[in-house]
């Protein structure tokens, strides 16, 4: 099976502009999350969206936001960028809802100037 | 996980040697663990995982120790090879699909 696949792999954005990534999950897995990484914070969770549904929501203010598609693909979502929002951001899939093994992808890096 | 600060500790061994790396988590009510290696320039990937109900996890080369009273969970590589060479990190799923972080540990292995 192919892996967890995220679109684009590397951007840069100005502060103020507003940025979507993509990520497609492994086939057959439903659930999708969504984490940030930085030098700073580490790996944290952003949300978790499973059957087009957001589930769980991690402590990211309102212009993080994502969705889900019916066919398990998920974006999110980023408005406003600020310096901060620099940063690794991972894509995980897994294959329902619950405690399973989450598969990471290669990560989209974004860069605001 | 425990989020250990920003700065990465790092444990350098031999090549051939046994690596230990170790890991506090900070909820009592988690019940699975997973641990994660991630080589620079990508994401994290799967190496093992344990679920509460155990205390000892074995996998090709990898063993996953589970302490709760403690809340301490530790990764044993045998043999560690230089393609070990990575950080790793100790998640905890505490909701669904919510994994809690450590903050990391850089392996260095010398050849």
């Amino acid at each position: 099976k192919a892996g967890v696949t995220q679109t684009p792999r590397y951007l840069i954005k100005t502060r103020g502009q507003q940025v979507t990534l993509s990520c497609s999950p492994i086939s057959g897995h439903r659930s999708v999350s969504w984490y940030q990484q930085t030098p700073g914070q580490g790996l944290q969770f952003l949300f978790e969206y499973f059957s087009e549904t957001q589930r769980n929501k991690g402590n990211f203010p309102g212009r993080f936001s994502g969705r889900q598609f019916s066919n398990s693909r998920s974006e999110m979502n980023v408005s406003t960028l600020e310096l901060g929002d620099s940063a690794l951001y991972l894509c995980a899939s897994s294959p329902d809802r619950g405690e399973e093994t989450q598969y990471f992808g290669p990560g989209t890096r974004l860069l605001v100037l | 996980g425990e989020s250990v600060g920003l700065h990465l500790p790092t444990l350098s061994v031999q090549e051939g040697d046994n690596s230990i790396i170790n890991c506090a988590y900070s909820n009592s009510a988690s019940d699975y663990f997973i641990w994660y290696k991630q080589e620079s320039g990508k994401g994290p990937q799967f190496i093992i995982d344990i679920r509460s109900n155990m205390d000892k996890r074995q996998g090709q080369r990898v063993t996953v120790l589970l302490n709760k009273t403690v809340k301490h969970l530790s990764l044993q590589i045998a043999a560690t090879q230089p393609g070990d060479s990575a950080v790793y990190f100790c998640a905890e799923n505490n909701a669904g699909n919510m994994l809690t972080f450590g903050g990391g540990t850089r392996l260095m292995v010398k050849p």
